[in-house]
């Protein structure tokens, strides 16, 4: 059970490059989630899914596109990178207990980011 | 104002000590209450739900007050290995709001 994959760990971008940073998990979870986390800010919600075919924007969704095809892959895409993308993101996945909100959040290990 | 607000810290304390950090939260229709610790950067990871009536595992305690909107957690005979980033996080239907977190340092 490898849980929550990210790739790549490191990268670094151009500004207007475009990318995709990818994201698996292999628990069956119907929610997904990307966030970033600068110093200082904690942790932003980009985009979410709660299951293949649906998803929607959180807090911090300008730049990202995501799509979700399947229950096990939910990539993050950046359009044409900008040094303010400059981040660690993360992504999570977690079960949606009937009738009630998720419960744990499982995180995958972090992607860094650096644009130019 | 920020979903989430947390005493940023740093609380260094010698092992053996007690700390308690509060988090506060905007939302009063948040539904349901976390703290997740974070090392170095790393993924944060669930340390413990935060139950209405107040909850403990182990050497740490979660209380939340939903009349003031405030989650508190507190650590007790500290180790080392409590050295750590505490994230304080809430659930508003389906979008998790995270504090920026409190810093806690164990010196021997």
């Amino acid at each position: 059970n490898a849980g929550v994959t990210q790739t790549p760990k490191f990268q670094v971008l151009k500004t207007g490059q475009s990318m995709t940073l990818q994201c698996a998990q292999d628990m069956n979870h119907e929610y997904m989630s990307w966030y970033r986390q600068d110093p200082g800010m904690g942790l932003r919600l980009i985009h979410y899914s709660v299951g293949a075919g649906i998803t929607d924007q959180g807090e911090v969704p300008n730049g990202y596109n995501v799509s979700r095809s399947t229950t096990e892959d939910f990539p993050l895409r950046l359009l044409s990178a900008a040094p303010s993308q400059t981040s660690v993101y993360f992504c999570a996945s977690s079960r949606r207990l009937a009738g009630g909100p998720y419960n744990e959040q499982f995180f995958g290990p972090g992607t860094r980011l650096t644009v130019l | 104002r920020k979903e989430v607000e947390q005493d940023p810290g740093p609380f260094n304390v010698p092992e053996g000590a007690t700390v308690a950090f509060n988090c506060t939260y905007s939302n009063s229709a948040s539904q349901s209450f976390f703290w997740y610790r974070q090392d170095c950067r790393k993924e944060p990871k669930l340390l413990m739900s935060v139950y209405s009536s107040g909850n403990e595992d182990g050497r740490f305690t979660a209380q939340l007050n939903r009349a003031s909107q405030y989650i508190s957690l507190l650590i007790r005979d500290s180790k080392l290995s409590d050295s750590a980033t505490y994230l304080c996080v809430v659930n508003n239907d389906y979008k998790l709001s995270f504090g920026a977190g409190t810093t806690v340092t164990v010196r021997a």
